[in-house]
């Protein structure tokens, strides 16, 4: 069975600018979760999407949106970029049997952003 | 708000030795998992303890939850190069949200 997908691995933006990272879950999860990862901040949860409805969300300004499609594939927008925003994104997604906590996640490779 | 923590942050240790992290949260959690990180790849699933005082083992690896359900351990008995990485523990808020704690970073010398 094939791993979570994400594109594109790499990017390079410029402040102001905005991108949309895509990713794509193991066949069969309906649940797709988003994270950023800093070395100063750690990994922090952004949101959690199921059957196309955002059913979480972490604390985490509004330039940053996400939507899922109906083949459970996400996408991640994130609007006017700060040079804070330069991370990680991580993708992952989850048969959420149960609730969302309960479930292992299987990540993506990640996409890394540069905000220059 | 909920925390989640963990000790050491760093640990450099002799290929052979021991290595136990620690995870501490604010709060009772429902559930605990566990996750090694590579360097430059992505998080890997290790583990998940439900029940309060279970104890799991995964060959080398033996993973705690604490009787209160607020702390967890990862102990790695005589560690090997292919355990270099960093571990998290993560835990569900109060609102079904995944809190990640920041991880131990583990160095074996060879």
């Amino acid at each position: 069975k094939a791993g979570v997908t994400q594109t594109p691995r790499y990017l390079i933006k410029t402040r102001g600018q905005q991108v949309t990272l895509s990713c794509s879950p193991i066949s069969g999860h309906r649940s797709v979760s988003w994270y950023q990862q800093t070395p100063g901040q750690g990994l922090q949860f952004l949101f959690e999407y199921f059957s196309e409805t955002q059913r979480n969300k972490g604390n985490f300004p509004g330039r940053f949106s996400g939507r899922q499609f109906s083949n459970s594939r996400s996408e991640m927008n994130v609007s006017t970029l700060e040079l804070g925003d330069s991370a990680l994104y991580l993708c992952a997604s989850s048969l959420a049997i149960r609730t969302y906590s309960y479930n292992e996640q299987f990540f993506g490779p990640g996409t890394r952003l540069t905000v220059l | 708000g909920q925390q989640v923590m963990q000790i050491p942050q760093y640990q450099h240790v002799q290929e052979g030795e021991d290595f136990t992290t620690y995870c501490n949260s604010s709060t009772t959690l429902s559930n605990i998992q566990w996750y090694k990180q590579r360097p430059g790849g992505h998080p890997v699933f290790l583990i998940q303890l439900v029940k309060s005082g279970e104890v799991k083992k995964q060959k080398r690896l033996t993973f705690q939850f604490g009787e209160a359900k607020k702390n967890s351990s990862l102990h790695i008995t005589a560690t090997q190069t292919t355990d270099v990485g960093t571990y998290f523990c993560a835990g569900p808020t109060s609102y079904d949200k995944v809190i990640f704690g920041p991880g131990t970073s583990l160095s074996v010398i060879p």
